[in-house]
C-alpha cells in the first residue's frame, strides 16, 4: 500500500528565508504526487502536482518541488517566504491516475517576522 | 474556475441525531466526489467515494449505514452523519473531480467543523 511522510511537523523561518519541505512516499509504481496548502478552517488548495516529464515541477505562489525517484522524495522549496505562506502543508500520491490520494500527517510553516 | 463549496461551515448537534453535510461544485460538472475526514493535527482520511448515479464505495472501517453519502447531481454531494455521536466530531472536507480522463486533479472544498454534544 501506498504511503506518504513527511518528517517535520513543525518548521519556523523568518520571512526572507528559503524553504524545503520534506515529503518521502512509497508506491510501487509511478507516483502521481501533490503538494497541497491548507489555511485555517479552509479546505486544501493544490500547490502544484507531478505527473510524469520534468522532474523539477513549477507551481503557484513560488513555490517548486524537485521528484527525485531514487530518494523517493517530492521536497517543496520556496527561495524567499512570505508571511502570509504560514499553513498547513499537506504532500499527497495519487493512485489509480490520481483517484485515490493518500496524504502525508502535514507540516505545519510558521513564519517570523 | 473549480470551485467547491460546502454547506454548512460549521454545524452543532446534539448525540442522537443526524446532519446533513453538502457539497457544491460550482463551476463545473463533477464525475466523481470524495469525502474525508480530518482530526485534529492529523491528516486527511479518505471516508469514501461517489460517483453520479450510482452508490458510494467506501474505504475500509468507515461505517456506510452510518455516513450516508448521496451523489444525486454532477454538481451536488450529501454526506448524512446518522445518528452522530461526540466520536464522530470532526472537520469533514469533500473534493471533486472534473472530468473522466486517467489522470485529474481533485478540487477541495472549505471543510465542515461538526461538534456533537
Amino acid at each position: 500500500a501506498q504511503s506518504v511522510t513527511q518528517p517535520d511537523i513543525h518548521i519556523t523561518v523568518s520571512e526572507g528565508a528559503s524553504l524545503e519541505l520534506r515529503c518521502n512516499y512509497s508506491y510501487g509504481a509511478t507516483p502521481y504526487l501533490f503538494w497541497y496548502v491548507q489555511s485555517p478552517g479552509q479546505g486544501l488548495q493544490l500547490l502544484l502536482k507531478y505527473f510524469s516529464g520534468d522532474t523539477l515541477v513549477q507551481g503557484i505562489k513560488g513555490f517548486e518541488a524537485e521528484f527525485k525517484r531514487s530518494q523517493s522524495s517530492f521536497n517543496l522549496r520556496k527561495p524567499s517566504v512570505h508571511w502570509s505562506d504560514a499553513a498547513e502543508y499537506f504532500c499527497a500520491v495519487g493512485t489509480g491516475g490520481g483517484n485515490k490520494l493518500t496524504f502525508g500527517t502535514g507540516t505545519q510553516l510558521k513564519v517570523e517576522l | 474556475g473549480a470551485v467547491v463549496s460546502q454547506h454548512p461551515s460549521r454545524v452543532i448537534c446534539k448525540s442522537g441525531t443526524s446532519v446533513k453535510i453538502e457539497c457544491r461544485s460550482l463551476d463545473f460538472q463533477a464525475t466523481t466526489m470524495f469525502w474525508y475526514r480530518q482530526f485534529p493535527k492529523q491528516s486527511l482520511m479518505l471516508m469514501a467515494t461517489s460517483n453520479e448515479g450510482s452508490k458510494a464505495t467506501y474505504e475500509q472501517g468507515v461505517e456506510k449505514d452510518k455516513f450516508l453519502i448521496n451523489h444525486a447531481s454532477l454538481t451536488l454531494s450529501t454526506l448524512t452523519v446518522t445518528s452522530a455521536h461526540p466520536e464522530d466530531s470532526s472537520f469533514y472536507i469533500c473534493s471533486a473531480r472534473a472530468g473522466t480522463g486517467l489522470i485529474y486533479e481533485q478540487y477541495f472544498g472549505p471543510g465542515t467543523r461538526l461538534t456533537v454534544t
